[in-house]
C-alpha cells in the first residue's frame, strides 16, 4: 500500500501564528484531500488538491504531485483551528484511500 | 441534501454480540467507502463500493467483518462476534457521480466492545 508521512505530528500555536503542514506520499496519488477531524471526530473537507494551490480564507493548501507532497499552511490561526488535520491520496484505481497518521494542531489564545 | 449519515452514532456491545451499522451516502454518489480509525491514527480503508457491487476489501477486513450495498443506495457493515479489538470508530464515506471526485465523510459509528 501507499505510506503518507505527515509532519509534524503536534504542533502547539499561539492564537495569530502561522503554520505549514507536510504531507509525503511513499508512491503517486490521485484525488488528494485535506481534512480537519474536530473535537467530535467529524472528518470535515478542507480541499480537494491534486495539483496545483488552492485558497479558501486564512488557509491554503499545495500540491506537487510530481514530488508526491502536499502542504497546508494556515495563517492568523484561531482557536477554532484547533484539531487533527489529515491528508488522504488514492490508488488511481480510486478504489482505496490512505490516510496519514495526522498532525494535532492546538491553538491557544 | 443533508449529507452522509450513520447510524447508530454510539454503540456499546459485550464481546461476542453482533453489530450491525448503516451508511446513508450523499444521494447522487455512487461510490462508498467503510474505514476504521482507532484513537491517535488515520482512517484505515476497509472496503469500496461502487453502487451495489464491492470491488476492493482491505487485508484488514477479516472474515467477521461483512458489507453490503444493496441497490446500491445506503450499506450496512456488519461485525459478528465482537471482539475488544474491535473497538473504534467506524466512518463511512461517499463520492462519486456529478458530485465530482471529493470524498465526503459521515459522523461515524463509535463503537465500544466490553
Amino acid at each position: 500500500g501507499i505510506q503518507v508521512e505527515q509532519s509534524p505530528p503536534d504542533l502547539i500555536l499561539q492564537e495569530g501564528a502561522n503554520s505549514t503542514l507536510r504531507c509525503n506520499f511513499s508512491d503517486s496519488v490521485n484525488n488528494l484531500q485535506w481534512f480537519h477531524q474536530n473535537p467530535w471526530g467529524q472528518l470535515i473537507n478542507l480541499f480537494y488538491i491534486p495539483s496545483g494551490t488552492k485558497q479558501n480564507g486564512r488557509l491554503s493548501a499545495t500540491t506537487v504531485a510530481t514530488e508526491r507532497y502536499s502542504l497546508l499552511y494556515i495563517s492568523s490561526s484561531q482557536t477554532t483551528d484547533s484539531g487533527v488535520y489529515f491528508c488522504s491520496g488514492a490508488t488511481y484505481t480510486g478504489n482505496q484511500f490512505y490516510f496519514g497518521t495526522g498532525t494535532s494542531l492546538t491553538v491557544i489564545p | 441534501d443533508t449529507g452522509v449519515s450513520q447510524n447508530p452514532r454510539h454503540k456499546i456491545t459485550k464481546r461476542g454480540q453482533n453489530v450491525t451499522f448503516r451508511c446513508d451516502p450523499i444521494s447522487e454518489h455512487n461510490r462508498l467507502y467503510w474505514y476504521r480509525q482507532t484513537l491517535g491514527q488515520g482512517p484505515e480503508f476497509l472496503t469500496y463500493f461502487q453502487n451495489e457491487a464491492q470491488l476492493e476489501k482491505s487485508r484488514l477486513l477479516s472474515d467477521r467483518f461483512s458489507a453490503e450495498r444493496p441497490k446500491g443506495s445506503f450499506s450496512t457493515l456488519e461485525i459478528q462476534r465482537t471482539e475488544q479489538g474491535d473497538s473504534a470508530m467506524y466512518l463511512c464515506a461517499s463520492r462519486g457521480g456529478p458530485a465530482g471526485p471529493e470524498q465526503f465523510f459521515g459522523p461515524g459509528t463509535r463503537l465500544t466492545v466490553l
